[in-house]
């Protein structure tokens, strides 16, 4: 089966400007995550999807990202304007109902952003 | 705050040595605990969970409610171990919450 894919790879921007990312996750899956992953350290929780809805989304900078995943299917995720410290690897992963309760997430390649 | 500690960055080890990846996670009720690798160039994928008991390319992990421990464990190193590795809990929502990881270096 086709993996989580997600685009553009990577993206080179100066702050203050924006960016978006796309992310379209393994067919049937209802649940979709946006990971942050900063050099270094481990992936953290931006939003996290049931199908359209937004579960939990409590660490994501709402004054400058935003995330929508509109179908229920692929999803955007937007940062506006971009900080210096936003460079990071964003890390979109997804999991069926069931997997979400075994803990089987599917992540895709990711996309590294570097604000200048 | 539910928490995932891995207190290495980087571990060295030779081919054919016992390797152990430590990970200590914030006491809260019953964790699920899932141990992630990365190799070079490819994604973030599943290694193995607690609940399984199971052993994957030679890798155990067994759960130590006493330390609050999930420390990954192989007897024999080899060199396509070598890759980066994340200890994580399952989140109140399904999400995961991930250690900062630990590099794992197989020399020959």
């Amino acid at each position: 089966e086709a993996g989580v894919a997600q685009s553009p790879r990577y993206k080179i921007i100066e702050k203050r400007q924006s960016v978006a990312f796309w992310c379209n996750p393994i067919s049937g899956h209802a649940t979709l995550y946006w990971y942050q992953q900063i050099l270094g350290q481990g992936p953290k929780l931006l939003i996290q999807f049931q199908n359209n809805g937004v579960v939990d989304d409590s660490q994501l900078p709402k004054d400058r990202f935003s995330a929508e995943r509109l179908k229920g299917v692929d999803s955007t995720l937007k940062i506006q304007p971009a900080k210096l410290e936003d460079s990071a690897v964003y890390l979109c992963a997804s999991s069926s109902f069931g997997g979400a309760n075994t803990g089987e997430l599917f992540f895709g390649e990711g996309s590294r952003l570097t604000v200048l | 705050a539910q928490r995932v500690t891995q207190p290495e960055k980087l571990l060295s080890v030779f081919k054919g040595a016992p390797v152990e990846l430590k990970c200590n996670y914030s006491y809260s009720g019953s964790p699920e605990l899932f141990w992630y690798v990365q190799y070079s160039r490819q994604r973030l994928q599943l290694l193995l969970r607690h609940i399984s008991r199971e052993s994957i390319k030679g890798f155990t992990a067994d759960l130590n409610k006493g330390e609050t421990s999930f420390h990954l464990k192989k007897p024999f190193a080899q060199e396509e171990d070598s890759a980066m590795y994340y200890c994580a809990r399952k989140g109140s929502q399904g999400n995961l919450i991930f250690g900062k990881g630990t590099k794992l270096s197989v020399k020959p």
